[in-house]
């Protein structure tokens, strides 16, 4: 069974602050990686996908991955509340040239003012 | 992913009913996901479809669950003899013909099924 895992969570961060969202996967043939944002009892909504080693921005999100680690983490700087959400992060499947993607369970966000 | 549309946003069914669930893809896109979040979980893959053809359909429950994608109209996630355990949010996706990572993948709103 090939698997995404996110840590567990839940994160709490100050406003401003930096929040650091990891996640691993088991499955050496997955090639791109996604964070989605979701909000309670919405859909997900893509924020950043990577698909080569090193880091990726946008905006105040950053994403990494180390295929060699098989980890992705997805930072996200000078955090607003507006980013309380959960965050899902997933993989495509290996062997797979479509969007048949494995989740993790999620890491609930919760940003103080 | 305000373009992939679904329906019913919202279905109650008494358990042993039948549901159905309508999936639109965004205009252009020939490719349709099907995805289910059940309560606390995350999101499971279930199937992926062209029109008129299941392509991987690795992730669908062996009874009960069927789904196509006509030449004409909406894809549809038929669940037959719904059960309690069926209860969850069902979210469709699409992507254009042509692509293959999941990064052109838009998720609709999803219908949330409840089985009384």
């Amino acid at each position: 069974q090939k698997e995404v895992e996110q840590n567990s969570g839940p994160l709490s961060v100050p406003e401003g602050a930096i929040a650091s969202l990891n996640c691993t996967y088991s499955d050496r043939g997955s090639q791109s990686f996604f964070w989605y944002r979701q909000y309670s009892g919405k859909s997900p909504e893509l924020i950043m996908f990577i698909y080569s080693n090193g880091d990726k921005e946008d905006g105040r999100f950053t994403a990494q991955l180390n295929k060699a680690s098989q980890y992705v983490s997805l930072l996200i700087r000078d955090s607003q509340p507006s980013d309380s959400a959960t965050y899902l992060c997933a993989a495509t499947a290996g062997g797979t040239s479509y969007g048949k993607l494995t989740f993790g369970q999620g890491t609930i966000l919760t940003v103080h003012p | 992913n305000a373009g992939v549309m679904q329906n019913p946003r919202h279905l109650v069914r008494r358990r042993g009913q039948e549901a159905r669930l309508r999936c639109s893809p965004m205009k252009g896109h020939s490719h349709v996901y099907w995805y289910r979040q059940l309560p606390e979980e995350g999101l499971k893959f279930m199937v992926y479809l062209q029109k008129e053809n299941i392509i991987d359909e690795s992730g669908m429950p062996k009874e009960r669950f069927s789904a196509e994608f006509p030449k004409e109209g909406p894809s549809i996630l038929r669940i037959q003899q719904v059960v309690r355990g069926d209860s969850a949010a069902y979210f469709c996706a699409s992507s254009p013909p042509g692509t293959g990572s999941g990064n052109t993948i838009y998720f609709g709103e999803g219908s949330w099924l409840t089985v009384v």
